[in-house]
């Protein structure tokens, strides 16, 4: 099973919001990512947790701020956004040897 | 640096045709070389990868791609195209690295566009 589950799937929030994005995957990889994708772009990395460790932070603002509860679940908490973070927002998991990642289906983010 | 180059933007071709999307990559030692298939809202999907050994690789839906070293090349192929093919297509690598995590270098992807 290669399956990454995001929700919720659409989201629209207002620049004085709290909202969370949620991602789960069952496949016992220990590294899962972030990304954010522009229309027509290619996905860019925001963050990386290794073991439930965040390993990489591409120098993303502080309003996303990511969280890893457990091997199995990556939270993106997001406050005070700007309507420029309206994007489609990728999870993906990987497994130690292949560094191959498996996305999920992405959550559709609009800021008004 | 790093870098992947997909020349193609854009590619139309007619269902039935075959198809090869170009990527050419940038890298300092063997790479790990990844196709990905994207519909319009959609994740990302993997058709294929290589890492090592045969050159030729087969992917999920009658793709496959050839591994050219010399060249810096992983091109991908399908001998007959079909409708639900349309689609983004990324080619992407893997950074290899002593951590446990494979950062992704993406090319700016290609669309392709298929006519009945």
């Amino acid at each position: 099973d290669t399956e990454v589950t995001q929700t919720p799937k659409h989201l629209v929030m207002g620049m004085t919001n709290k909202k969370s994005l949620k991602c789960e995957q069952h496949m016992g990889h220990r590294a899962m990512y972030w990304y954010k994708q522009k229309a027509k772009k290619p996905p860019e990395l925001m963050f990386v947790y290794s073991y439930e460790k965040l390993s990489i932070n591409e120098s993303v603002p502080s309003r996303f701020s990511p969280e890893c509860p457990n091997s199995s679940l990556l939270n993106l908490h997001l406050h005070a956004l700007q309507p420029e973070d309206s994007a489609l927002y990728l999870c993906a998991s990987g497994g130690r040897r292949t560094d191959t990642q498996y996305f999920g289906p992405g959550t559709r983010l609009t800021v008004l | 640096a790093q870098s992947v180059t997909q020349p193609d933007i854009h590619i139309t071709v007619s269902e039935g045709a075959s198809l090869e999307l170009r990527c050419n990559y940038s890298y300092g030692a063997t790479p790990y070389l990844f196709w990905y298939v994207q519909s319009p809202g959609q994740g990302l999907q993997l058709l294929l990868k290589y890492f090592s050994g045969d050159t030729l690789v087969q992917g999920i839906k009658g793709f496959e791609a050839e591994f050219k070293r010399s060249q810096s090349s992983f091109n991908l192929r399908k001998p007959s195209v079909h409708w639900s093919d349309a689609a983004e297509y990324f080619c992407a690598v893997g950074l290899a690295g002593s951590s446990n995590t494979g950062k992704l270098i993406f090319g700016q992807g290609t669309t392709l566009q298929v006519k009945p």
